[in-house]
């Protein structure tokens, strides 16, 4: 059964500094994984979709990678800013097609 | 391009009563999910329609929970009756291909059942 654990569980940073969330999963037998976004009482935005046969993939000021065999992956985020502030999600999505989610990461970015 | 629209936002119902859940996808995407989030938890898998069919059907709590797709379009989901342990926040998610692609997220229903 696949697990996915989100460390740290919460963060808080001071505005401009660099930062790394990680995320780790059980079974290496995926196809993709998927870091999401969520403001407060809002619904997920999909940032980064890495999937199996690549090791990272950009989108601005965000960097994913993926290091399959390890079951391990990390978003870099630079820059931090206020607006960074939610909650980040990771998920991995295997032969049963369905995203199993960790718990997620609550991030403060501190004007 | 409109995304993932929930119907409604919230909803607080009385212990034993019904409560339906819509979910209207991105045009176009044959892959609809239902996804939970109880307090405390993290997200976990409801369903999987593809266009009309249930593909997979595994997270469904048990029989008082049902959901349709009809027409391959939107999608409902019947909790009935419902019970204390059903409130969380329901998402739903559509895809355009079954593997690989983005899933994108409505903002979801938050269900108090009191």
């Amino acid at each position: 059964k696949q697990e996915v654990t989100q460390i740290p569980a919460a963060l808080s940073v001071p505005e401009g500094e660099n930062l790394v969330l990680n995320c780790s999963f059980t079974d290496s037998a995926i196809y993709n994984l998927q870091w999401f976004r969520q403001d407060p009482g809002k619904g997920l935005t999909s940032l980064l979709l890495i999937q199996s046969s690549q090791r990272e993939q950009t989108s601005g000021r965000l960097n994913a990678s993926l290091d399959k065999s390890s079951g391990r992956s990390t978003l870099y985020i630079a820059a931090s800013q206020p607006g960074d502030s939610a909650t980040y999600l990771c998920a991995v999505q295997g032969g049963s097609e369905k995203l199993v989610f960790g718990k997620g990461t609550k991030l403060t970015v501190n004007p | 391009e409109a995304g993932v629209t929930q119907f409604p936002s919230h909803s607080v119902i009385e212990k034993g009563q019904t409560v339906t859940l819509r979910c209207d996808p991105i045009s176009g995407h044959d892959n609809l999910y239902w996804y939970r989030r109880v307090m405390g938890k993290e997200i976990k898998f409801l369903l999987h329609f593809v266009k009309e069919s249930k593909q997979d059907e595994s997270g469904m709590p048990n029989n008082r929970f049902l959901a349709e797709r009809t027409g391959g379009t939107y999608s409902t989901l019947k909790v009935q009756p419902a019970e204390l342990e059903d409130s969380g926040v329901y998402f739903c998610a559509s895809s355009r291909d079954r593997l690989n692609t983005e899933a994108f997220f409505g903002q979801g229903t938050r269900l108090t059942v009191v």
